[in-house]
């Protein structure tokens, strides 16, 4: 499996700005993925991120709020815009390889808003 | 988005007793994947499976892949205390691209006391 990292761990942010979050795998990947889990919640699927072109987002999600780059196959960015105490949560990145269903997670990110 | 009902929610179980848990959905999938979260921590994978009927082991852990493709099982043998910590199933449709998306279930939390 990859390494995955995840900057920040964690951080405590003001209402009504932006974090930027970063993925970084040890090997290329073809599939990343972008996860939130709520407090006490499960794992809900936010976006595929593609490189080169734009993020494929899920039912809930919009581009405007969670902006996602992926310049190349080992790198990810998330970005959580214009944050209310609600996108409070954990942030997870995950990898998986194009033919490959095993998925792979990175430590997450540890996000609370004021 | 949609979640797989995962049952029991909680099990507070005593060291060295068995554990079983499953995961049930609507609709069929064709990789059943489990994971386990400790506390400030991401998921790792813990067994994968790819056939209706399969039985998987990785040490004290089984699952199974159900038939109906519907629903998939956990067992945990001689539980251990480092045994603690949320394990979610995870669901997934295709074999490659944007069908590599998993759905998790709502997880499991365990506890086991010494």
């Amino acid at each position: 499996s990859a390494v995955i990292s995840q900057k920040p761990s964690r951080d405590i942010c003001q209402r009504g700005t932006s974090l930027t979050i970063q993925c970084q795998v040890d090997s290329q990947v073809t599939m990343m993925f972008w996860y939130r889990q709520q407090p006490g919640q499960s794992l809900t699927l936010i976006a595929t991120a593609n490189q080169g072109s734009e993020a494929t987002y899920e039912s809930g999600f919009v581009i405007d709020k969670f902006p996602i780059s992926r310049p190349n196959l080992t790198f990810s960015t998330l970005t959580v815009s214009n944050m209310s105490p609600e996108d409070s949560s954990i942030y997870l990145c995950s990898v998986g390889r194009y033919s490959y269903n095993e998925q792979f997670f990175g430590p997450g990110t540890r996000l609370t808003v004021l | 988005g949609q979640q797989l009902n995962q049952s029991p929610q909680s099990m507070f179980i005593q060291e060295g007793e068995d554990v079983s848990m499953n995961c049930t959905s609507s609709s069929i999938f064709n990789t059943w994947l489990w994971y386990k979260q400790d506390p400030g921590e991401g998921p790792v994978l813990l067994i994968a499976l790819y056939k209706a009927g399969e039985l998987t082991s990785n040490g004290r852990l089984t699952a199974q892949f159900g038939i109906t493709r519907k629903d998939s099982f956990l067992n945990i043998s001689a539980s251990i205390p480092s045994d603690v910590g949320i394990y979610f199933c995870a669901g997934q449709w295709g074999y490659g691209g944007a069908t590599n998306k998993l759905i998790f279930g709502t997880g499991t939390l365990l506890a086991v006391q010494p």
